[in-house]
């Protein structure tokens, strides 16, 4: 019964492809975000959207477009991919854009 | 704009004794807090919370954190550390009405036997 699931949880791609993240939980949460995790272990959030709209969008490249086709999924396409892009995303829900997130296991994104 | 700090990179404590991992927030009003622990290879799993009320706040395997407005502090602490408590600690703040969480850097904890 994962609360938050990711697919693929590892990815390996080259530099200038596309490539999507899913996210679904099952908590019937209302807001879900994705957060980047750099190579320093750095976490940011870079999304988030309650009830399918976006509500959060932290500067991040137009290159990276999330869609979400109900309230209990969030995906994460990503145009062009750069090295930079190397990192694992993490995508997480909670009750209200206020409360207690919870994570999902992550997809680390290798870009080659 | 909230931010977090956790001076600690790393700490080093054996097994069975006490710790301590430092937290420190900037935020303008009371702030949610939150201890996150993630294993390696692993997402993050929450420890505990403080929205209001009690300031010491228990939360799951044995941990506890106490909030002081005064130092505008959140530190989390275990009485005694086994070594599956080996992980990084992730302290992060959320504004009241506000949608998102702030981080701070991470402490990486190893323990020693």
């Amino acid at each position: 019964d994962t609360a938050v699931s990711q697919t693929p949880k590892y990815l390996v791609t080259q530099m200038g492809n596309d490539k999507s993240i899913k996210c679904e939980q099952n908590l019937g949460h209302d807001t879900m975000y994705w957060y980047k995790q750099d190579s320093k272990k750095f976490l940011k959030i870079m999304f988030s959207y309650n009830n399918k709209e976006l509500i959060i969008n932290e500067t991040v490249p137009n290159r990276f477009s999330p869609k979400s086709p109900d309230k209990a999924h969030l995906n994460l396409h990503i145009n062009s991919l750069e090295l930079g892009d190397s990192a694992v995303y993490f995508c997480a829900s909670s009750p209200t854009g206020t409360d207690t997130q919870y994570f999902g296991p992550g997809t680390r994104l290798t870009v080659l | 704009a909230q931010s977090v700090t956790q001076p600690d990179i790393h700490i080093t404590v054996s097994e069975g004794a006490s710790l301590e991992l430092r937290c420190n927030y900037s935020y303008g009003a009371t702030p949610y807090l939150f201890w996150y622990v993630q294993s390696p290879g692993q997402g993050l799993q929450l420890l505990l919370k403080y929205f209001s009320g009690d300031t010491l706040v228990q939360g799951i395997k044995g941990f506890e954190a106490e909030f002081k407005r005064s130092q505008s502090s959140f530190n989390l602490r275990k009485p005694s550390v086994h070594w599956s408590d080996a992980a990084e600690y992730f302290c992060a703040v959320g504004a009241q009405g506000g949608n998102k969480l702030v981080f701070g850097a991470g402490t990486i904890l190893r323990v020693k036997s």
